[in-house]
C-alpha cells in the first residue's frame, strides 16, 4: 500500500500523558497535513509542511501541541498534558505541488483520553 | 467569522432517487472548493473540486457540483444515486488567502436503502 500511513491507529491514554503520533506521507509528496475530526464534526486544520518547514498553524494548536517534520519525510505530532478534550480522530494528509492538487488522507489515529 | 455550512446532516434516500447535498461559505474572495467523500471504514478521498472555469464540474462516480459564487454555494449533486454511495460526504473550502489549509463542513451522512 503506497497510500499515507499513520501509526498508532488507536490510542488510549490517562490525562496528563504525553502522546506521539506518527505520519508516513505518499513518497515525494512534499506537503503533510495534520488535521483533528471530533464526533459529528468536519476535519478542522491544525498545520502543515511544506518539505520540513511549517508555514502554517492553526489558533487550535495550542502550546501543548507540537509537530515536526525533520528531513521532509515523515511527521510526528505530540500533545504533552493530554486533556479529556483532546480525545479525537488526528488525521494526516499529503499533497503534491499546487493547491489544485488533491489531499490524500491518512486512515487516522483515534486518541482517547481518560 | 469564516464558515462552512451543511444543511443536511443526515439523509436517508432510497436506490436511484436523486441527490443534492448543500454548501455554503461565507469567504469572500477567490475560493476553491471541494467535495470529498469517506465510505465506512475507509479514508476521506476527494469527489471533486473547482478552481475556475465552468462552475459545473463532475467528479468520480457520477457525482457533480455546481458553483454559484452568489449565492456562495457549492451543492453536490447524483442523478441516481446507489447503495454504494452510503457514506459521510464534506465539503470543504479553501480561501485563497489561507495558504494550503481545507476548511471543512460538517458533514452530510448520506444512507441509501435498497
Amino acid at each position: 500500500d503506497t497510500g499515507v500511513s499513520q501509526d498508532p491507529r488507536h490510542k488510549i491514554t490517562k490525562r496528563g500523558q504525553n502522546v506521539t503520533f506518527r505520519c508516513d506521507p505518499i513518497s515525494e509528496h512534499n506537503r503533510l497535513y495534520w488535521y483533528r475530526q471530533t464526533l459529528g464534526q468536519g476535519p478542522e486544520f491544525l498545520t502543515y509542511f511544506q518539505n520540513e518547514a511549517q508555514l502554517e498553524k492553526s489558533r487550535l494548536l495550542s502550546d501543548r501541541f507540537s509537530a515536526e517534520r525533520p528531513k521532509g519525510s515523515f511527521s510526528t505530532l505530540e500533545i504533552q498534558r493530554t486533556e479529556q478534550g483532546d480525545s479525537a480522530m488526528y488525521l494526516c494528509a499529503s499533497s503534491l505541488g499546487p493547491l489544485s492538487n488533491e489531499q490524500f488522507f491518512g486512515p487516522g489515529t483515534r486518541l482517547t483520553v481518560l | 467569522a469564516q464558515s462552512v455550512s451543511q444543511h443536511n446532516h443526515h439523509v436517508i434516500l432510497s436506490e436511484a432517487a436523486s441527490l443534492e447535498l448543500g454548501c455554503n461559505y461565507s469567504y469572500g474572495g477567490t475560493v476553491n472548493l471541494f467535495w470529498y467523500v469517506q465510505y465506512p471504514g475507509q479514508h476521506l478521498q476527494l469527489l471533486l473540486k473547482y478552481f475556475s472555469g465552468d462552475p459545473l464540474v463532475k467528479g468520480i462516480k457520477g457525482f457533480e457540483a455546481e458553483f454559484i459564487k452568489s449565492k456562495f454555494s457549492f451543492n453536490l449533486r447524483k442523478p441516481s444515486v446507489q447503495w454504494s454511495d452510503t457514506a459521510e460526504y464534506f465539503c470543504a473550502v479553501n480561501a485563497g488567502h489561507s495558504g494550503y489549509a481545507l476548511n471543512f463542513g460538517k458533514g452530510t451522512s448520506l444512507l441509501v436503502t435498497p
